[in-house]
């Protein structure tokens, strides 16, 4: 199985980053997502990770290492809307369909 | 755009009900999830499908039956509705064919169990 560890709440100030780490321990690690979710509203997708380093989607990176079980979700340039819950999610070889979901981190944006 | 959609936003039933919860995705995916999102728990998955007529359990699946007769739906069965599984359920689908295999959900319906 996996254990997946994000925190749960984030706070920062419009305009600022924020970077969101999880951290994962899995048997046969195939890939990490990072998804988008508003309150009361479908996850989104933002991300995918599969080889060591950075990913850049104009205000959102996401980094992996799988060397560590490391990954984070940066936002830069922070907005209002992106006050959200964001959460990770593991994929393992053992079944590629599969995901594991952290928890979520819930990121309140303020003025 | 991939597009999944839930029969229901919200429901309410009462213990020992039947409930039927239906999904459709309009972009071929072979691949259907279901899941329930609980605070503090994050998603679980409960069954999914990786082809009609064929179903596999998840880590969550007492409680629960799955039906897939059409590519396209995939229906969540509460036998005998309790307390316990008022929840958030998603569905979600997703293309193998696809490099990244990449998740796609569905708005949810929350349920209420009285």
């Amino acid at each position: 199985g996996q254990n997946i560890d994000q925190p749960t709440e984030m706070t920062a100030t419009e305009g600022a980053i924020v970077q969101i780490n999880c951290t994962y321990q899995t048997s046969g690690f195939n890939g990490l997502f990072w998804y988008q979710q508003h309150a009361g509203e479908a996850p989104t997708f933002l991300s995918y990770n599969v080889l060591d380093g950075l990913e850049e989607k104009g205000r959102f990176s996401s980094f992996l290492s799988r060397s560590k079980g490391y990954s984070y979700l940066l936002l830069k340039e922070l907005q209002m809307k992106d006050s959200a819950s964001y959460l990770c999610a593991v994929r393992s070889r053992s079944n590629d369909y599969k995901l594991s979901f952290g928890a979520g981190t819930t990121v309140t944006v303020r003025a | 755009d991939v597009k999944v959609t839930q029969s229901s936003r919200y429901l309410v039933k009462r213990t020992g009900e039947k409930v039927f919860l239906e999904c459709v995705q309009d972009m071929d995916h072979e691949n259907m999830f279901w899941y329930r999102q609980d605070p503090g728990l994050g998603l679980r998955l409960i069954y999914f499908s990786y082809d009609v007529k064929m179903k596999e359990k998840g880590d969550i699946p007492e409680g629960y039956s799955v039906s897939r007769e059409k590519k396209e739906r995939f229906s969540l069965i509460l036998e005998s509705a309790s307390t316990n599984q008022t929840s958030m359920y998603l569905c979600a689908s997703s293309d193998r064919t696809g490099g990244t295999d990449t998740q796609y959900f569905g708005p949810g319906t929350r349920l209420t169990v009285l």
